[in-house]
């Protein structure tokens, strides 16, 4: 079993739309949890970051954690073409371990 | 301002050659890191390093080393490449994560297309 996992899709929605995606991990330990988001032929960049449990909100972005339950999410609100791209979780258990990722979510936003 | 620099960025090697992927940041990061990235796989982490003289395996170690002799420099060997190590290869840098400071973003090279025949 892998350490994190995620939907791979694709996962294909229309403009405007709302979108959840979603990560589930096995080890407790994790407490630094990543979005990024990579565009085709792109390295990945840093979307949303959040430490511990609870919410965070920039934007359209809203990253959530559930470490009871050991559930991530980012929600995507009034999706637009430009946001169709890869998105991957990605986490850590100390400040100075490695970065663990999932195998990401291929989104489309059609116009 | 330079960021993370990976060379080359296009290769093909024959089945048993070796080569050396090169990574360099210009931003004094701490942490270093190279991935490979395959179809529905997402990134892999090879190797990692939290400081000069410091390596450690990641989830997909075997046929690869590394070492890092300078803080700047994190250079990725095939020793024997095989067909399994054609893929994306991407480095990656950082700053350690802090919880009142920083997040530890992941700065990543634009990636290393290697081809193994």
């Amino acid at each position: 079993q892998k350490e994190v996992e995620q939907d791979p899709g694709p996962l294909s929605v229309p403009e405007g739309a709302i979108v959840s995606l979603n990560c589930t991990y096995s080890n407790s330990a994790f407490q630094y949890f990543m979005w990024y988001r990579q565009y085709s032929r792109k390295g990945p960049e840093l979307l949303m970051y959040t430490y511990s449990s609870g919410n965070k909100e920039d934007g359209r972005f809203t990253a959530q954690v559930d470490k009871s339950s050991k559930y991530i999410s980012l929600f995507i609100r009034d999706s637009q073409p430009s946001d169709s791209a890869t998105y991957l979780c990605a986490m850590r258990k100390t400040s100075y371990d490695k970065v663990i990722f999932g195998p990401g979510t291929s989104l489309s936003v059609i116009p | 301002n330079a960021g993370v620099t990976q060379t080359p960025k296009f290769q093909v090697l024959k089945t048993g050659q070796s080569m050396t992927l090169q990574c360099a940041q210009d931003m004094n990061h701490e942490y270093m890191s190279w991935y490979r990235q395959d179809p529905g796989m997402g990134l892999r982490l090879i190797h990692y390093s939290v400081g000069a003289g410091i390596t450690d395996q990641g989830e997909v170690p075997n046929g690869y080393n590394v070492s890092r002799s300078t803080t700047e420099d994190f250079p990725l060997r095939l020793l024997s490449a095989a067909p399994s190590q054609t893929s994306v290869y991407f480095c990656a840098s950082s700053y350690f994560p802090s919880v009142l400071s920083n997040t530890g973003e992941l700065f990543f090279g634009e990636g290393s297309r290697l081809t193994v025949l």
